[in-house]
């Protein structure tokens, strides 16, 4: 049973371009999370997605935008990088039911020069 | 004030020793409490949730104060493997996952 997959693992982007990051969530788990890890730093949420709509958004511009496929899987775009943008971008996914705890993929490292 | 607050440490112990951590929270509405570790430069990986009746699983106990709006989480007989950062998570009446900033642990040999 494989759990959380992102790609790509690593990206280098330089300021003012576009980035789209990709997760497939573990079998059986409908619903995706994506967070921002800066380093020495707790997760920050970006937003949820649950039966293909944004249903929980964290305190991040527009320019962070995602969607969600039939398939439960997810995509975080991000447009105009900032150098600030540059973090561990985790992809988390849960089973149905309120009470479960998240189960994250390895994350995407984006640096932007 | 944060909404998750832990203590950063690092919580320098020796080996075999027992350690304790503490979160606060600041939503009493919170639903549901999690322990996360995260190794260096790894993603988090889900340790154990917390049941407002205490909970153990192995040389991990944590346990859950609604009252005082804390949870802990107390690891006994530490190994050096136990080394890592250790995340209070608290999911609001919104299902949004609210997270602390950790509190890094080194164990000693």
């Amino acid at each position: 049973d494989a759990g959380v997959t992102q790609s790509p693992t690593h990206l280098i982007k330089t300021r003012g371009q576009q980035v789209t990051l990709r997760c497939s969530p573990k079998s059986g788990h409908d619903t995706v999370s994506w967070y921002q890890q800066a380093l020495g730093q707790g997760p920050q949420f970006i937003f949820q997605y649950y039966e293909e709509e944004e249903r929980q958004r964290g305190n991040f511009p527009d320019r962070f935008s995602g969607h969600q496929f039939p398939n439960y899987s997810s995509e975080l775009n991000v447009n105009a990088l900032l150098l600030g943008d540059s973090a561990l971008y985790l992809c988390a996914s849960s089973p149905p039911g309120i009470g479960e705890g998240q189960y994250f993929g390895p994350g995407t490292r984006l640096t932007v020069t | 004030r944060k909404e998750v607050e832990q203590d950063p440490g690092p919580f320098n112990v020796p080996e075999g020793a027992t350690v304790a951590f503490n979160c606060t929270y600041s939503n009493s509405a919170s639903q549901s409490f999690f322990w996360y570790r995260q190794d260096c430069r790894k993603e988090p990986k889900l340790l154990m949730s917390v049941y407002s009746s205490g909970n153990e699983d192995g040389r991990f106990t944590a346990q859950l104060n609604r009252a005082s709006q804390y949870i802990s989480l107390l690891i006994r007989d530490s190994k050096l493997s136990d080394s890592a950062t250790y995340l209070c998570v608290v999911r609001d009446s919104n299902y949004q996952l609210i997270w602390g900033a950790g509190t890094k642990l080194i164990i000693k040999p």
